[in-house]
């Protein structure tokens, strides 16, 4: 079977910085990838990682380590607009997503 | 380039109804998949259909069934509706299995 654990919740003040980890338990692993979504609002796509390492993307980082089976988010300088739900997902070689139940991130001021 | 666009974005259903959920891919996608989040979850794979054809399918029941069309937009129908399948429907749509764009959904409710 296919499982991804991730917190179900996490705070932070705004400007602080925030890591939310995933571990993974899946058969044939394609990469790890990571999604927002505010509240009533679409999944959008943050990042992906195929290999291991830290990917950056202006505030936003992502790490994987496949050997681990373990990846993180790193929200830096929060804001307010940052609050919302964050999911990690495994995508299948067709594209099928398997989420994880996600983490619902508030940022206080 | 417009988006994913779901429709209705809202629908309020009775228990044994049965119900049609529409999706129209972002232009240039042949692939769309469709999910099921319940409140509080992480959406959960139902099925995916890539050139009109059924290219794989979660763990749901046969009355949850789809079709693709010709311009790639795509369908949900469920069949005898229970009160579990109170949920928000996402559509997403690809090219072949490359990154997803999911569409606003549609929250359904059964009551």
């Amino acid at each position: 079977g296919q499982s991804l654990e991730q917190p179900s919740e996490v705070t932070a003040v705004e400007g602080a910085i925030v890591q939310i980890n995933c571990t993974y338990q899946t058969s044939g692993f394609y990469g790890l990838s990571w999604y927002q979504q505010h509240d009533g609002g679409a999944p959008t796509f943050l990042s992906y990682n195929a290999l291991d390492g830290l990917e950056e993307t202006g505030r936003f980082s992502s790490f994987l380590s496949r050997s681990d089976s373990y990846g993180y988010l790193l929200l830096q300088e929060l804001q307010m607009k940052d609050s919302a739900s964050y999911f990690c997902a495994v995508p299948s070689n067709t594209g099928k997503l398997i989420f994880g139940q996600g983490t619902t991130l508030q940022v206080k001021p | 380039e417009t988006g994913v666009t779901q429709s209705p974005t809202h629908l309020i259903k009775t228990r044994g109804q049965q119900v049609t959920l529409r999706c129209s891919s972002q232009s240039g996608h042949n692939t769309v998949s469709w999910y099921q989040q319940a409140l509080g979850q992480g959406p959960q794979f139902i099925f995916q259909y890539y050139r009109e054809e059924e290219n794989g399918r979660g763990n749901f029941p046969p009355r949850f069934s789809g079709l693709q069309f010709p311009n790639y937009s795509s369908e949900l129908n469920v069949n005898a509706l229970e009160l579990d399948d109170s949920a928000l429907y996402l559509c997403a749509s690809s090219l072949s299995g490359d990154e997803a764009f999911f569409g606003q959904g549609t929250r359904l409710t059964v009551v």
